[in-house]
């Protein structure tokens, strides 16, 4: 099963780009990677997914290298509310099983 | 559309007593997973149904199970709780079960047991 690996924490200023990168050493040829935002006493809500090089959306970019080892979730010009826990899920397969693995996230705090 | 809803928002119960936590799917959802997230940590995953079989189980013990009905609603039922299983349970749908499904989540169940 994949596992991945977070920094806890950020700190960010309004207007400014947060780069959060999440490392997943042994990631599987079939696992996509997907970026989840939480707030408080709230259930994760889905940022972006990707499989391989550079996705964007409306709110974020995901940026994948080749060897799909880290992935790095890009939000332009963040706003107090960004302010959340950031999670990145890589899917894993045991036994035939989706296994989905959640890191610990990373909590970041936007300054005004 | 509705989202994915849960209940109870909130529970307490104490120990050694039985628990059902309940969660509707996204309409048009097959797959429903359960989660379990103790305060600080990411979520732990539980089980995820599809089609009424369980297609995935995580690294709880016996005393955690549910099931699936023919509406694909979902129902967790977790036994003799314990202090630890004090945490916010997380239901989330999808309409198959792969890595490149987005699971949808609902708002959680609060549940604390005293």
């Amino acid at each position: 099963l994949a596992k991945t690996t977070q920094p806890i924490s950020m700190d960010s200023y309004e207007g400014q780009e947060v780069n959060i990168t999440c490392s997943h050493n042994n990631i599987a040829t079939n696992d996509y990677i997907t970026w989840y935002q939480q707030f408080p006493s709230q259930g994760p809500r889905f940022i972006i997914q990707g499989y391989k090089t550079k996705v964007t959306n409306e709110v974020a970019s995901l940026f994948i290298p080749a060897d799909r080892k880290s992935s790095t979730l890009s939000l332009p010009r963040v706003s107090l509310s960004d302010t959340a826990v950031y999670y990145c899920l890589v899917g894993g397969v045991s036994g035939g099983s989706y296994i989905p693995t959640f890191g610990r996230g990373t909590s970041l705090i936007v300054h005004p | 559309d509705a989202g994915v809803t849960q209940s109870p928002t909130h529970l307490i119960k104490t120990r050694g007593q039985h628990v059902t936590l309940r969660c509707s799917p996204i309409s048009g959802h097959k797959s429903v997973s359960w989660y379990q997230q103790v305060l600080g940590q990411g979520p732990q995953f539980i089980f995820q149904y599809y089609e009424k079989e369980e297609r995935g189980r995580g690294n709880f013990p016996d005393r955690f199970s549910a099931r699936q009905f023919p509406n694909y609603s979902s129902e967790l039922n977790v036994n003799a709780l314990l202090l630890g299983d004090s945490a916010l349970y997380l239901c989330a749908s999808s309409w198959v079960t792969s890595g490149r499904d987005t699971q949808y989540f609902g708002p959680g169940t609060r549940l604390t047991v005293l």
